[in-house]
């Protein structure tokens, strides 16, 4: 089977730095990706990870550990409009995808 | 920009009344996928097509779910009789699979309220 975890919700204050975590199980391990959802709407690509390390692109940034089937999504110099939910989705070989059940986060003043 | 495009956006029907949702991919995009999601949780996995075939349908409900793609670009996602438990965003994906992208692009989604 396949199980992904991530925390429901996380508050933060504008301004800091926030981590998501986001631990899997799963066969077949191709990749991780991380999407932005805000409420009412579709999600939105942030990043891929296939190999283990850091990705940075521009405030937000994921690390993949494959070994430890874990990853994290830091979001620095939080923006009120970071407020939304962020999910943490597996990509298996045959090109399926399984999403965690996301990880609301509140950016408060 | 391509988009993935949806219809309805909205759509509110009676319980044991028969809804369709459309979708459009990407152009060129061999692989579309149709998730359901409920308030509060991540998008589920329905349906998987590459180009006009079924790929992964374990997921969806078959006494009362139907789907598909018959020219292999767009798609129809059917429910019949639709329950109240049905309530949820349905979001359509579609993704092209070059190289070593696999990155999945979502429509705008179709809410369904059944009452």
């Amino acid at each position: 089977g396949q199980n992904i975890d991530q925390p429901t919700e996380m508050t933060a204050t504008e301004g800091a730095i926030v981590q998501i975590n986001c631990t899997y199980q799963t066969s077949g391990f191709n990749g991780l990706f991380w999407y932005q959802q805000h409420a009412g709407e579709a999600p939105t690509f942030l990043s891929y990870n296939v190999l283990d390390g850091l990705e940075e692109k521009g405030r937000f940034s994921s690390f993949l550990s494959r070994s430890k089937g874990y990853s994290y999504l830091l979001l620095k110099e939080l923006q009120m409009k970071d407020s939304a939910s962020y999910l943490c989705a597996v990509h298996n070989y045959g090109q399926n995808f399984v999403f965690g059940p996301g990880t609301r986060l509140s950016v408060l003043p | 920009e391509a988009e993935v495009a949806q219809s309805p956006r909205y759509k509110i029907t009676e319980k044991s009344q028969a809804v369709a949702f459309w979708c459009d991919p990407i152009s060129g995009h061999a692989t579309l996928y149709w998730y359901r999601q409920i308030l509060g949780q991540g998008p589920e996995l329905l349906v998987q097509f590459q180009d006009e075939s079924v790929v992964d349908d374990s997921q969806l409900p078959k006494d009362r779910f139907s789907a598909e793609r018959l020219k292999g670009v767009d798609s129809t996602l059917k429910i019949q009789p639709a329950e109240l438990g049905d309530s949820a965003m349905y979001l359509c994906a579609s993704s092209s699979e070059q190289g070593t992208s696999y990155e999945q692009y979502f429509g705008p989604g179709t809410r369904l309220t059944v009452t």
